[in-house]
């Protein structure tokens, strides 16, 4: 059965570095998702993509986030100078349109030391 | 805007017996789907049941049905016959926008199933 797949699975990094978190959306899915769990929290909404670029974010999504689909396969999204407060679970999703269901990857759990 | 409220942090209930989480949500869409989703301690999000809110009939997936009550913005999950595997967070969400991937989640409730 075909599956979202995030890379890695866990992430450790120091406060102030740049950290990119993957994932291999399902193949012939056409919108791409991310969201956040800081733990014990619940998920929260940060970006939509479609078609290249940004369809909705949220006001968490701020310049200090970006997404890219770099190629056919990956959906990235990049923290570029992290803060302690960052880390959580991120989870991506696919779907293969916008009002199909979106399927979830298991997660990358990013700790901020 | 948006919001999903869960009103139950944690619930529990016994092996084999039945078991209702509730959520209310609010929203100025008259199209849009509403969704539970199971976290087991893995923290992977997994769909338990959808709802489209043009469908009048509740939706059912095996031990899983909803109460669908759209006028009164409500949205219940009950579990039949539960099983040890059913221990999880619980998160009610809805879509909104026409999507099902833009979603706004619910705090979750925490199931226990005592043996």
């Amino acid at each position: 059965e075909p599956e979202v797949t995030q890379t890695p699975s866990h992430q450790v990094t120091q406060m102030g570095q740049e950290v990119i978190l993957r994932c291999v959306p399902i193949s012939n899915h056409l919108y791409f998702y991310w969201y956040r769990q800081i733990l014990g929290q619940k998920v929260e909404f940060l970006v939509s993509f479609y078609n290249n670029e940004i369809s909705e974010k949220s006001e968490i999504f701020d310049d200090q986030f970006s997404v890219e689909r770099p190629d056919g396969s990956n959906f990235t999204l990049k923290i570029r100078s992290t803060k302690l407060e960052d880390s959580a679970m991120y989870f991506c999703a696919s779907s293969s349109f916008r009002a199909t269901e979106a399927f979830f990857g298991q997660g990358t759990r990013l700790t901020v030391v | 805007a948006q919001t999903v409220t869960q009103s139950q942090p944690e619930m529990s209930v016994q092996e084999a017996e039945t078991v209702t989480l509730s959520c209310t949500y609010d929203t100025s869409e008259s199209d849009y789907y509403l969704f539970w989703y199971k976290q087991p301690p893995s923290r992977q999000m997994i769909l338990v049941i959808r709802q489209e809110a043009y469908k009048q009939q509740n939706a059912t997936e095996n031990r899983f049905s909803v109460n669908f009550q759209k006028a009164a913005k409500s949205f219940s999950l009950k579990i039949s016959d539960s099983q040890l595997g059913d221990a999880a967070m619980y998160f009610c969400a809805s879509g909104y926008g026409g999507s099902q991937g833009n979603l706004i989640f619910g705090k979750g409730t925490k199931l226990s199933v005592k043996p």
